[in-house]
């Protein structure tokens, strides 16, 4: 597709339970980003990926928040036995290039995930 | 470490009217980049600008334009001739040179412009 496209747009889950977010970059960028944006912690960085690898995990807010690239292309975050905090709007986000000089970054419309 | 701050949380403006929105940034970086982004109620964030720390020229495009000035640390963006489809969350954001691009961003300020 022509934009970053990210599924589900909606996801309501119970406490407890595993979700998997994804995320189809813009064809072609080799960045990927994930942010998650709250009311209470605004938009913050989560990870990001170089082509398929992770350098940095420090972002991620526990260990049961995990992420995967495949193929230098789509990519999954996954959250373990979700909590009531984690209730918030996972955008994702690709760019050509990760250099900072070149770097733009093109966002999806998130998914929206609600634990109850 | 990098901070973004946008101090004005919501903004009520008449259609037509000029409106500037401030973003003042702390970084220990020479080299480092200024963003910002446009979120309507669709949720999509959309990149309107970039600006570089050694280009301290401002930019118009159309109705908007944004003000770079390293001396206050401040890259301000103004609506001209303010629309309802401007109606929106703003966020300015900073990313340092190696640091693989991360973004982090400012609070976001929420436009609302009437008839």
């Amino acid at each position: 597709g022509a934009g970053v496209s990210q599924s589900p747009s909606n996801k309501v889950t119970e406490k407890g339970k595993d979700v998997e977010l994804r995320c189809d970059p813009i064809s072609g960028h080799t960045a990927l980003y994930w942010y998650r944006q709250s009311l209470g912690q605004g938009l913050e960085f989560l990870i990001y990926f170089q082509g398929n690898s992770a350098p940095d995990k420090s972002g991620l807010p526990s260990d049961r928040f995990s992420a995967e690239r495949t193929g230098g292309s789509v990519s999954t975050l996954t959250i373990q036995r979700t909590q009531q905090e984690d209730s918030a709007v996972y955008l994702c986000a690709s760019s050509l290039v990760l250099t900072a000089a070149k770097n733009i970054q093109y966002f999806g419309a998130g998914t929206r995930l609600s634990v109850l | 470490a990098q901070k973004v701050t946008q101090a004005q949380t919501e903004i009520s403006v008449v259609e037509k009217e000029d409106v500037t929105l401030d973003c003042v940034y702390e970084t220990r970086d020479t080299t480092y980049y200024l963003f910002w982004y446009k979120q309507p109620p669709s949720g999509e964030l959309v990149f309107l600008i970039r600006r570089n720390s050694f280009d301290e020229q401002n930019e118009i495009s159309g109705r908007y334009s944004w003000n770079f000035q390293k001396s206050t640390s401040s890259f301000n963006f103004t609506i001209t001739a303010s629309q309802v489809v401007d109606s929106a969350v703003y966020f300015c954001a900073l990313s340092e040179a190696g640091t693989a691009s991360k973004l982090t961003f400012g609070t976001g300020t929420r436009l609302q412009v009437t008839l």
